[in-house]
């Protein structure tokens, strides 16, 4: 089961920032959250991951609160490219990944 | 780099055929290998893993099977598909032994069961 809760779907204005939040009240200490995306009739595409500290690559920014119960995936400038299913995902001590079903954003010109 | 993939991309098949959709990974050896399935407007659901040649572990009853003849080749098949195995079949990879491995997802292979 899922071990996130997401909101189903937003909007973010193109140029904008997208802030998309993830709940994951019961993530254990060595747990790590895990970002994915899914693009209409593709395989999910992996954005990034994190387990305490704020973490920043090429294509987005984690922020996890100090007491990691949520965390939020920032885009900073949304393009139309980005509009897909965002996946939140809490990794469990198995080699298993749970998908619930995501946000879904879009990007609106 | 590492790439993965699946065929066929798009299948119809109908009910009580045989399936065989192929994964295959390049550039990595020993990966850990998935199976998922996404169903319309649902969430990936985790059919089988694989840690190596031979060693599959199932996630769920069902309909299907899996097999990894090959390092880099993992195989879902089914003797007689049902009406309930349309979806969207993801394949994907990981570096084992990693607490952080993260897992590679290949194009997916879109079934439709008749």
């Amino acid at each position: 089961d899922a071990k996130t809760t997401q909101p189903t779907s937003m909007d973010c204005a193109e140029g904008r920032a997208a802030n998309l939040p993830c709940n994951h009240s019961t993530i254990s200490g060595n747990e790590y959250v895990y970002w994915y995306r899914q693009i209409h009739s593709q395989g999910p595409q992996y954005i990034i991951h994190g387990l305490k500290n704020n973490e920043t690559n090429e294509m987005a920014s984690l922020i996890i609160t100090e007491d990691r119960k949520s965390s939020t995936l920032i885009l900073p400038h949304a393009t139309l490219r980005d509009t897909a299913v965002y996946y939140c995902i809490v990794r469990d001590t198995g080699n298993q990944f749970y998908f619930g079903t995501g946000t879904s954003l879009t990007v609106i010109p | 780099s590492q790439t993965i993939h699946q065929w066929p991309a798009t299948l119809v098949q109908p009910v009580g055929s045989p399936l065989s959709l192929e994964c295959t990974v390049e550039g990595t050896s020993n990966p850990n290998l998935y199976w998922y399935r996404q169903a319309a407007g649902r969430g990936l659901q985790l059919l089988f893993y694989s840690v190596g040649i031979g060693q599959i572990s199932s996630e769920v009853p069902q309909n299907l099977s899996a097999s990894r003849p090959q390092d880099r080749q993992f195989i879902l098949s089914s003797k007689k598909l049902l009406l309930s195995d349309s979806g969207f079949y993801l394949c994907a990879w990981s570096v084992p032994s990693m607490r952080t491995d993260t897992q590679y997802f290949g194009p997916g292979t879109r079934l439709t069961v008749l």
